[in-house]
């Protein structure tokens, strides 16, 4: 499996704080990927990546940030946690893009907004 | 967006033959099928990816008719540890229309 890790796994915050997941990859992969998962949805595409300082919104994208400054490190931010941000968040990066490459996924973090 | 759908749960027993179908009517003339296999508390794991006709890798195959509006993953003889959900994915022709179905979930019973 490819090298691909978070941190933190579990994170307990309250509405209105600022948080920040983060996830590493080993791969020298080009794109990287947040999805967040939650009963009865399925995986939803947050943000995605296609370069260091290159990022594009997908299905879900209000509430959130992303940044990359280095190849191996995707930064996922909520600026102000709210309840409906509870949520299992997982990474998962691709030498290339759309559907046409393996998405290798990290384990996750849940995240509890309280 | 593209958006797939699959059964929710199915139930199987071990030694037997699995099919699992997913429906993707707005596929995009460049996109590929892919199918993920997640465990609980885990990431989703790529188990097959095809274009069109038959795929076949040591652990599972995919057929796709000539339409491509659906795709069915066929487990064979599946034992108690392919217990999970698996999902079908397909991206409407852009990476930022990634959509993953909400998956089935597959027991396999003793």
């Amino acid at each position: 499996d490819a090298g691909i890790t978070q941190s933190p796994r579990h994170k307990v915050t309250e509405t209105g704080t600022p948080v920040t997941l983060r996830c590493h990859q080993t791969e020298n992969h080009r794109y990287m990927y947040w999805y967040r998962q939650d009963p009865g949805h399925g995986l939803r595409l947050i943000h995605y990546s296609y370069g260091v300082k290159d990022t594009d919104k997908g299905e879900v994208s209000d509430g959130y940030s992303v940044s990359r400054s280095k190849t191996e490190d995707f930064l996922l931010t909520l600026e102000s946690a709210t309840s409906s941000q509870t949520s299992v968040y997982f990474c998962a990066s691709s030498s290339g893009g759309a559907g046409a490459d393996t998405q290798y996924f990290g384990p996750g973090t849940r995240l509890t907004v309280l | 967006l593209a958006k797939t759908t699959q059964p929710i749960s199915m139930d199987s027993y071990e030694g037997q033959e699995v099919n699992i179908t997913c429906s993707h009517n707005n596929i995009a003339t460049n996109d590929y099928i892919t199918w993920y296999q997640q465990f609980p508390s885990q990431g989703p794991r790529f188990i097959i990816q095809g274009y069109k006709t038959k795929v076949t890798n040591e652990v599972a195959s995919l057929f796709i008719p000539a339409d491509r509006k659906s795709s069915t993953l066929s487990l064979p003889r599946v034992s108690l540890s392919d217990t999970a959900v698996y999902y079908c994915l397909t991206n409407g022709g852009a990476t930022n229309k990634l959509i993953f179905g909400t998956g089935t979930l597959l027991a396999v019973q003793p």
